[in-house]
């Protein structure tokens, strides 16, 4: 059965870095474009990045263009999700999800459990 | 941007009931929606895609409707298990992919 499972959330300050990860099992990994979907305490959901299935294509929300990357390493079935200069209100459950097509769906049919980032100072 | 905006924020309706949950876009998605589910401490389950096509495994009392603008998502005979949120997704003009600010279904 598909399985996504996040890690890497945690505290950290304002202004510092951290690399969210997915491992991703249960289907063919390099055959689905991923999203990072976020989810602010007591909020709704808020996408953040999608990549496409060979990673050719990225796309990221204005609200973390210049500061989040997205990747992925299809040998190791892994989405990534790199975040620099994290700000406060990037505080969120993280969740990766997986695109019902290559990249082109654009409508998410699994998700992760996700993983919980809290910048605080 | 497209605005998503969902309503009522908070729905509460008696066991065997018909429960209505709109949502409307700030412009045409055409059919490009998405009906989403979240119980508390869980991720989103998708319900709905193509503003009507059921996912897999998803009870038959879901159903979707709407196109362009206006969308609705029904359970028609509301079970104790659909106490949830309920985000609709647009996915017609990206990025950004946008959510809606979600309904709260109540069991009465």
């Amino acid at each position: 059965q598909v399985q996504l499972v996040e890690s890497g959330g945690g505290v950290v300050q304002p202004g510092r870095s951290l690399r969210l990860s997915c491992a991703a099992s249960g289907f063919t990994f390099n055959s689905y474009g991923m999203h990072w979907v976020r989810q602010a305490p007591g909020k709704g959901l808020e996408w953040v990045a999608l990549i496409w299935y060979d990673g050719s294509h990225k796309y990221h929300a204005d609200s973390v263009r210049g500061r989040f990357s997205v990747s992925r390493d299809n040998s190791h079935n892994t989405l990534y999700l790199q975040m620099h200069g994290l700000r406060v209100e990037d505080t969120a459950v993280y969740y990766c999800a997986r695109d019902r097509c290559d990249g082109t769906c654009y409508w998410h049919d699994y998700w992760g459990q996700g993983t919980l980032v809290t910048v605080s100072s | 941007e497209i605005v998503m905006t969902q309503s009522p924020a908070t729905l509460s309706v008696s066991p065997g009931e018909r429960a209505t949950l709109s949502c409307r876009a700030s412009q045409s998605v055409s059919g490009n929606l998405a009906w989403y589910q979240q119980k508390p401490g869980q991720a989103p389950r998708l319900l709905i895609y193509g503003a009507s096509t059921r996912a897999t495994g998803i009870p038959a009392r879901f159903s979707g409707s709407g196109s362009g603008t206006d969308f609705t998502l029904t359970i028609s005979s509301l079970q104790s298990e659909d106490s949830a949120v309920y985000y609709c997704q647009q996915y017609n003009n990206w990025p950004p992919l946008t959510f809606g600010g979600g309904t709260k279904v109540e069991i009465k």
